[in-house]
């Protein structure tokens, strides 16, 4: 079975500062892997995904995360965080092998303090 | 493009009643996955529909109960409801075959009193 742990429930970071929000994951195949930001009372929305190729992914609003298989994490991180980046994270894994559904963590809500 | 939409946006109904949830995909996706989002917690995986079939469920009770249309949009339904049914529940299109990330709808709102 598929899962995903963000450790963390609430990350507080200074804008300007460097930000990381924690993801590891389990699947039994290849993971298909993904970030996204929910903002108060609105849906998810797409940051960035996994496949396969460089471990090091480009998404949208300047985050990035990196694939890491032998520590099976998948951290998101922004090298200069905004005060508009506060908002609820979600990462989320797909077992490559067939067309599981997505399983998310829990969220980690992610504080940025002008 | 519009994009993922639902409908209606929040809903309030009693114990015991029965309510419909609607979804229109992103244009050209085939697939439609619904989730429920408790406060405070992540979206659980309630089922998926491609092709007007229940390709996949998660762990919801029979009370919990789908339809997609040919023209790919879908519903959800919950029969007697109880206060634990309280959620955002969320849509999400996909196109089956794909590598690409799903798409959400901003979510409905149900509040069950």
């Amino acid at each position: 079975a598929q899962s995903v742990a963000q450790p963390e429930d609430q990350v507080n970071v200074a804008e300007g500062n460097p930000l990381t929000v924690k993801c590891t994951y389990s699947v039994s195949g290849n993971p298909y892997l993904f970030w996204y930001v929910q903002y108060p009372n609105r849906g998810l929305q797409f940051l960035l995904k996994y496949i396969t190729g460089d471990n090091l992914v480009k998404g949208s609003y300047g985050f990035e995360a990196e694939f890491n298989k032998s520590q099976t994490s998948f951290h998101l991180k922004k090298p200069s965080a905004l005060v508009s980046d506060s908002a609820l994270y979600f990462c989320a894994v797909r077992d490559l092998r067939g067309n599981t559904p997505l399983v998310f963590g829990k969220g980690t809500r992610l504080s940025v303090i002008a | 493009d519009a994009g993922v939409t639902q409908s209606p946006t929040h809903l309030i109904k009693t114990r015991g009643q029965q309510v419909t949830l609607r979804c229109s995909p992103k244009s050209g996706h085939d697939t439609v996955s619904w989730y429920q989002q408790a406060l405070g917690q992540g979206p659980q995986f309630i089922f998926q529909y491609y092709e007007e079939e229940e390709r996949q469920r998660g762990n919801f009770p029979d009370r919990f109960s789908g339809h997609q249309f040919p023209n790919y949009s879908s519903e959800l339904n919950v029969n007697a409801l109880l206060l634990g049914d309280s959620a955002l529940y969320l849509c999400a299109s996909s196109k089956t075959g794909v590598e690409t990330e799903a798409f959400f709808g901003q979510g409905t709102r149900l509040t069950v009193v």
